[in-house]
C-alpha cells in the first residue's frame, strides 16, 4: 500500500531563516508526488507537483528516489509562509489521493 | 465557475442523527472524493467516486454512505452520528492528478 510520511507535526521559524518540510513516501511503481497548503480559513490548494519541477512562491522540491523523498524547501521563509502542509501521493489520474499528517509551519516575525 | 462546494458549512448534531453534507462542482469531473481532517491524522479519505453511479470505500468508510447519481453532486451521508465522527470534513473533485478542495464542513457531534 502507498504510503506517505511526514516525521514532524510543526516547524517554527524565524523570518528569513531556510525552511525543509520532510517528506517520505512508500510506493513500488512510479510515484506521483504533491504537496498541498492550508492557509488559515482557506480551503486546501495544491502548492506543488514533482513533475512540473517548478517554484512556486519560492518552494521547490524534488523527487529523491534513491531516499523515496519529497522533501519541500524554501531558502528564506516569510510570515505568510505559515500555514499547514501536506505531502500527498498518487499512483495516477483519478486515482486516490494519499495524504500524510500535514505538518504547521510558523513563520514567525 | 465556483468550483467545489459544499454545504454546509458548520453543523452541530446529537449523537444518533443522521445528516447529508452536500458536494457539488461545477467542473465536469469524473474523479470526486471525501475526507475528514482530524488534528494529528491529516486527511483520510472516507469514500471516493470516478464517475456517476460508481462509488467505492476508502480509508475509513464506517459510518458513512455516498451516493454519485449525477457527475456534479457527492453527497455524504451520515446514518447515525457518532461523537467520533467530529470533524472537519472535506470534499475534492479531481482532472488528472491535481485535486480542487471545497471550503470544508465543520462537523460536531454532542
Amino acid at each position: 500500500a502507498q504510503r506517505v510520511t511526514q516525521p514532524e507535526k510543526l516547524l517554527s521559524v524565524f523570518k528569513g531563516a531556510p525552511v525543509e518540510l520532510k517528506c517520505n513516501y512508500s510506493y513500488s511503481g512510479s510515484p506521483e508526488l504533491f504537496w498541498y497548503v492550508q492557509y488559515s480559513r482557506q480551503r486546501l490548494q495544491l502548492l506543488l507537483r514533482h513533475i512540473s519541477r517548478e517554484s512556486i512562491k519560492g518552494f521547490t522540491a524534488d523527487l529523491n528516489k534513491g531516499e523515496t523523498s519529497f522533501h519541500l524547501k524554501k531558502p528564506f521563509a516569510q510570515e505568510e509562509d505559515s500555514a499547514m502542509y501536506y505531502c500527498a501521493h498518487t499512483s495516477g489520474a483519478n486515482s486516490k489521493l494519499t495524504f500524510g499528517k500535514g505538518i504547521t509551519l510558523s513563520v514567525r516575525p | 465557475n465556483a468550483g467545489v462546494t459544499q454545504t454546509p458549512k458548520f453543523q452541530v448534531l446529537k449523537t444518533g442523527q443522521s445528516m447529508t453534507l452536500q458536494c457539488a462542482q461545477d467542473m465536469n469531473h469524473e474523479y470526486m472524493s471525501w475526507y475528514r481532517q482530524d488534528p494529528g491524522m491529516g486527511l483520510r479519505l472516507i469514500h471516493y467516486s470516478v464517475g456517476a453511479g460508481i462509488t467505492d470505500q476508502g480509508e475509513v468508510p464506517n459510518g458513512y454512505n455516498v451516493s454519485r447519481s449525477t457527475t456534479e453532486d457527492f453527497p455524504l451521508r451520515l446514518l447515525s452520528a457518532a461523537p467520533s465522527q467530529t470533524s472537519v470534513y472535506f470534499c475534492a473533485s479531481s482532472w488528472g492528478t491535481e485535486a480542487f478542495f471545497g471550503q470544508g464542513t465543520r462537523l460536531t457531534v454532542v
